[in-house]
């Protein structure tokens, strides 16, 4: 079983819809990161949260570490919004570079 | 500010020869990662670097991959003999070390042959 689970991996939305993409992971935790990876390939670091809510501009992000688990919004989606998004944990006691991956999700947005 | 900056962007090899992938980290930024990334295993962190020394090499699949860091703004990943497995994305990302956010470059796509 692998240590980060997003689900689903593919979605595919109509413009303007709201998007949830999960992740859960198994083990314990000092921080989680959200990435956006484009089309071409490029990576985007989206969000890095511990506790709580961070929002930034469409794009909410949510993180329960009770029960381990986070999730990323997209309000308003639009088709430059299509990419893959990767969830990575930074595993907790492990060293600063010790970030878990996720398979990631990829969002397909249909004008 | 130029970003990360990873060269080459493509490279094509024939399995034994050797290759060199090579990255400049963000000025003023002190820690390095060297990522790979396939299509059955995602993305994997191979090993960074905090001030030019590696701190955690544990991801590197066997001796045939090498990294160094010789100076702040420039670092290579050597695999020698490459062979096809290693056939991937290479991703080089930095951050400067009071921050989390880890910044990526475009990456260098490997096919071995």
């Amino acid at each position: 079983k692998n240590e980060v689970e997003q689900s689903p991996q593919n979605l595919t939305a109509q413009e303007g819809e709201f998007i949830t993409i999960n992740c859960s992971y198994s083990v314990g935790i000092s921080a989680l990161h959200w990435l956006q990876q484009h089309p071409g390939g490029g990576i985007v670091s989206l969000f890095m949260l511990s506790s709580g809510k961070k929002k930034h501009g469409r794009l909410i992000a949510t993180i329960n570490i009770q029960e381990k688990h986070s999730s990323l919004h997209i309000t308003a989606s639009h088709p430059r919004d299509s990419a893959v998004y990767i969830c990575a944990v930074l595993n907790y006691g492990g060293s600063q570079g010790n970030l878990i991956f996720g398979k990631g999700t990829k969002l397909s947005v249909k004008p | 500010d130029a970003g990360v900056i990873q060269s080459p962007r493509h490279e094509v090899t024939e399995m034994g020869q050797e290759v060199t992938l090579r990255c400049k980290p963000i000025s003023g930024h002190n820690s390095l990662f060297w990522y790979r990334q396939t299509m059955m295993r995602g993305l994997e962190l191979l090993i960074y670097f905090n001030n030019n020394v590696p701190i955690d090499d544990s991801g590197m699949p066997e001796d045939r991959f090498s990294a160094k860091m010789p100076n702040a703004s420039f670092s290579t990943l050597k695999i020698q003999p490459s062979e096809p497995r290693d056939s991937a994305v290479y991703f080089c990302a930095s951050r400067h070390l009071n921050t989390d956010t880890q910044y990526f470059g475009p990456g260098t796509r490997l096919t071995v042959l």
